[in-house]
């Protein structure tokens, strides 16, 4: 069946570099993308969303970009801290379909101070 | 802090019993979400419950049922225990069932089964 996944499972990156955490995904009808951030012993926390109308939408240090072409998603993280230390996943929506979404796999994010 | 807590924190129980999970949505939050997150399958949802109704279903097993209460309140309900289902178990609300698709997420509970 149709997926989302993610490239990396680990990512190290050195506090104050910019991070950039990719999610490929497989459904050519998902209309709605969400990133989500769980810190160890926590519940994922929800960051940044997009809609597939939209190419790039940013947040508070955070910018999420789509590729419709290609079904690629990305999350940059801008002057990354120890506190952004987390797994990040994407979840998607297909269009048409309940607003439940498929979340991705996850990948690790370790910011070296 | 999410608003949405859930009880108990841990649970450690051995194969072949029953346990309950209790899920308080945020304040205003209508609609509950159940989700298991184990290493090998990541975060999978298990069934969504809006204003006391169920309103969708994902890879719950049969051995598994859940409620919603008039007071919104959630109940996950695990029977005939497996090893296998050794997992976090998180529970998630959101005002309502469209988009804008924030859902605000507890901090799990961990279920071990022996």
């Amino acid at each position: 069946g149709e997926s989302v996944g993610l490239h990396l499972p680990t990512l190290s990156v050195q506090e104050g570099d910019n991070s950039i955490i990719n999610c490929a995904y497989s459904n050519s009808a998902s209309d709605y993308f969400i990133w989500y951030k769980q810190e160890s012993g926590k519940g994922p926390q929800f960051i940044i969303d997009i809609r597939s109308n939209m190419d790039k939408r940013q947040g508070q240090r955070v910018t999420v970009l789509l590729n419709k072409t290609v079904k690629h998603l990305s999350l940059q993280i801008a002057a990354t801290q120890p506190g952004d230390s987390a797994v990040y996943f994407c979840a998607e929506k297909s269009a048409g379909g309940s607003y439940i979404p498929t979340f991705g796999r996850g990948t690790s994010l370790i910011v070296h101070p | 802090d999410s608003g949405v807590t859930q009880t108990p924190k841990h649970l450690i129980t051995a194969t072949g019993q029953r346990v309950t999970l209790r899920c308080s949505p945020r304040s205003g939050d209508l609609s509950v979400y159940w989700y298991q997150q184990s290493l090998d399958q990541g975060l999978q949802f298990l069934i969504q419950y809006y204003n006391g109704e169920e309103r969708a279903k994902g890879n719950i097993l049969e051995r598994f049922s859940a409620q919603q209460f008039p007071d919104l309140h959630s109940e996950l309900n695990l029977s005939s225990l497996e090893l296998g289902d050794s997992a976090l178990y998180f529970c998630a609300s959101s005002p309502g069932t469209g988009l804008p698709y924030e859902q605000y997420f507890g901090p799990g509970t961990r279920l071990t089964v022996t």
